[in-house]
């Protein structure tokens, strides 16, 4: 079944205590991005790859660190979380880098809450 | 800059009653819209998309949009509404050649039986 895994689904976590959530997808896309999701102000992208080692900053990026050293996995990496990063996480895949045309597919989220 | 408007933050409408959710973009370019929803603890799927063509678009569940340039508009319909349709409602908005898509705040549908 083609799918974007995101784990974990839930995490509560301390101020300062390094974290990473990860995200796979099993349709060979090239491009990746996350993104968070808070009330009022819908998705805001973080980071997107558009390739293997290919990494770009979204609209929100401070804070948050991305890798892609394989194609399908994009891993997210909060070094020092903070309570503003209490959010819901998403990951997304698409065919092509330019991800206008081509339909995003959406993981099922991570529920953060830092303390 | 693009940008995305989703005025209404929540759309309460009764069972099979007919539903508009608006969106209205900024962009001095040529751009390719989308609705995706969000059924409640899922991701986000895609419902439609606008590339070029017709300005009238059929998505799934029943769902369409119109593409009005002039208005900048991207407005989501559906004639009849199921309580199955209770979800949040995303509009979003790119350029063809940026790798970046621009999502609206959502707008909320709760379906009254």
């Amino acid at each position: 079944e083609a799918q974007v895994t995101q784990n974990p689904r839930y995490l509560i976590t301390v101020t300062g205590k390094k974290l990473t959530v990860t995200c796979s997808q099993n349709m060979n896309h090239e491009y990746m991005s996350w993104y968070r999701q808070d009330p009022g102000l819908g998705l805001r992208q973080i980071y997107y790859s558009m390739n293997v080692e290919v990494t770009d900053k979204g609209d929100v990026p401070e804070g948050y660190k991305v890798s892609r050293k394989e194609k399908r996995n994009f891993p997210l990496i909060l070094e020092s979380p903070s309570p503003n990063q209490t959010s819901l996480y998403f990951c997304a895949s698409s065919l092509r880098r330019l991800a206008g045309t081509y339909e995003q597919y959406f993981g099922p989220g991570t529920r953060l809450t830092v303390t | 800059a693009q940008s995305v408007t989703q005025l209404d933050s929540q759309v309460p409408v009764f069972e099979e009653a007919p539903v508009e959710l608006r969106c209205n973009y900024s962009s001095s370019v040529s751009v390719y819209l989308f609705w995706y929803v969000q059924y409640p603890n899922q991701g986000l799927q895609l419902l439609l998309k606008y590339l070029s063509g017709s300005t009238l678009v059929k998505g799934i569940n029943g769902f369409e949009a119109e593409f009005n340039k002039s208005q900048t508009s991207f407005h989501l319909r559906k004639p009849s509404v199921h309580i199955s349709d209770t979800a949040e409602y995303f509009c979003a908005v790119t350029r063809s050649s940026a790798s970046k898509i621009i999502f609206g705040s959502g707008t909320r549908l709760s379906i009254r039986p």
